[in-house]
């Protein structure tokens, strides 16, 4: 079975561009978050998405959104980069909001320069 | 808002060496309790998870964890650790759904 898959994988970009990051669920989870991982830190949520519909927010400004299509899938966009959001991005599927256990992905590299 | 501590950033171990690592969390509600583990260039997996009930949980690889209420601690332990072990562990109580991740505790064993 495929798990949470993940694209880009890497990718570069300069101060003040957006960024759009996808994510596929396993099949069958309806649930999607996103945690940002800043290098030699541990995993920050910012969002949970469940039946399209967001269900949690983190401490991010509003450059950071996302959305959540009718497939369980997701997007993460990241406007007006800064330095600072250079970081690894994690997707995480489960099958419901609330309790549970989260599957996560391998992650987008982003690089701000 | 809730928070966690970890409190061994970097541990150092021989293989069979036992191993515990400690983390205590502070939230008002009810909490699940994970530990997540990152292998060098892989995602992190799941290694425990405590919902409710025997407050000793028993994971992969011959982990476990104790969830002591009275002191919002759940520590993971292991009684022999193998080279295999060499990851970042990360202790994360969930509210809301919501994980709240420590900054990680960064084991190495020395053959």
């Amino acid at each position: 079975d495929a798990g949470v898959t993940q694209s880009p994988t890497h990718l570069i970009k300069t101060r003040g561009q957006q960024v759009t990051l996808r994510c596929s669920p396993i099949s069958g989870h309806k649930s999607v978050s996103w945690y940002q991982q800043v290098l030699g830190q541990g995993p920050q949520f910012i969002f949970q998405y469940y039946e399209k519909e967001e269900r949690g927010r983190g401490n991010f400004p509003d450059r950071f959104s996302a959305r959540q299509f009718p497939n369980y899938s997701s997007e993460l966009n990241v406007n007006a980069l800064l330095l600072g959001d250079s970081a690894l991005y994690l997707c995480a599927s489960s099958l419901y909001t609330g309790a549970g256990e989260l599957f996560f992905g391998e992650g987008s590299r982003l690089t701000v320069l | 808002a809730q928070s966690v501590s970890q409190h061994n950033h970097h541990v150092i171990l021989s293989e069979a060496a036992s191993l515990e690592l400690g983390c205590n969390y502070s939230y008002g509600g009810t909490v699940n309790l994970f530990w997540y583990v990152q292998y060098p260039g892989q995602h992190l997996q799941l290694l425990l998870k405590y919902f409710s009930g025997d407050p000793l949980v028993k994971g992969i690889k011959g982990f476990e964890a104790e969830f002591i209420k009275s002191k919002f601690s759940f520590n993971l332990r292991k009684p022999s650790v193998q080279w295999s072990d060499t990851a970042e562990y990360f202790c994360a109580p969930q509210a809301l759904g919501a994980l709240t991740f420590g900054s990680g505790t960064r084991l190495q064993v020395q053959p």
